[in-house]
């Protein structure tokens, strides 16, 4: 089946700093790209819509000069969490749409902890 | 807009029995799709089932099965022949027809599969 990479796995890093994160769909294209966060014992959260070659569609209440995202290609999205703070630590998850198989792929998510 | 809402924070079985978790949703949609994903404790989004509004014959994969009432706007899911491997957190989703690809989530059931 299709599969979603996610890199780093875990990051830690230190407040005021960058983080970047990549999200590859790996035997397929994905036009369509999806950044969810996820709290403990939480549902996924939607952040934002990651359109190749567009700009991202980001939910109500996400800051998107914060989370940065660029889908520059049909296999790689990246979310960039700008001058992370300790409240930025979470769980971080990017899935890709299969328009052949018609569901969504998860990647195995990106713990986030800022210090 | 949409709603998909999970009654039951956490649910228990013994290991060999059957267990069903429930899960309503609200559309004004005649074309949509349903699924439940499986969150085990390594954080990865496995999909268990879909189910099309389309069709009227409730879908199947192995010991899960789901009850589609799409009158009472009901989509559960029931799991036959628990085993411990099927302790997680089940997400109940939705997603409307057409190139609107994104998912709407239940507050999700965790499963504890007693041995």
């Amino acid at each position: 089946g299709a599969v979603v990479s996610q890199h780093p796995s875990w990051v830690i890093c230190k407040s005021g700093t960058s983080v970047k994160i990549e999200c590859r769909s790996l035997d397929f294209q994905a036009t369509t790209m999806f950044w969810y966060r996820q709290f403990p014992k939480q549902s996924l959260m939607l952040m934002a819509t990651s359109n190749e070659g567009s700009k991202a569609t980001y939910e109500q209440g996400v800051e998107k000069d914060k989370f940065l995202i660029n889908h520059a290609s049909l296999t790689l999205s990246t979310l960039t969490v700008t001058s992370a703070h300790p409240e930025d630590s979470s769980f971080y998850i990017c899935s890709a749409w299969g328009t052949v198989t018609y569901e969504q792929y998860f990647g195995p998510g990106t713990r986030l902890t800022v210090t | 807009a949409q709603t998909v809402t999970q009654s039951q924070p956490e649910m228990s079985v013994q290991e060999a029995e059957t267990v069903t978790l429930s899960c309503t949703y609200d559309t004004s949609e005649s074309d949509y799709y349903l699924f439940w994903y499986k969150q085990p404790p390594s954080r990865q989004m496995i999909l268990v089932i879909r189910q099309e509004a389309y069709k009227q014959q409730n879908a199947t994969e192995n010991r899960f099965s789901v009850n589609f009432q799409k009158a009472a706007k009901s989509f559960s899911l029931k799991i036959s022949d628990s085993q411990l491997g099927d302790a997680a957190m089940y997400f109940c989703a939705y997603k409307e027809g057409g190139s609107n690809y994104q998912l709407i989530w239940g507050a999700g059931t965790k499963l504890i599969i007693k041995p």
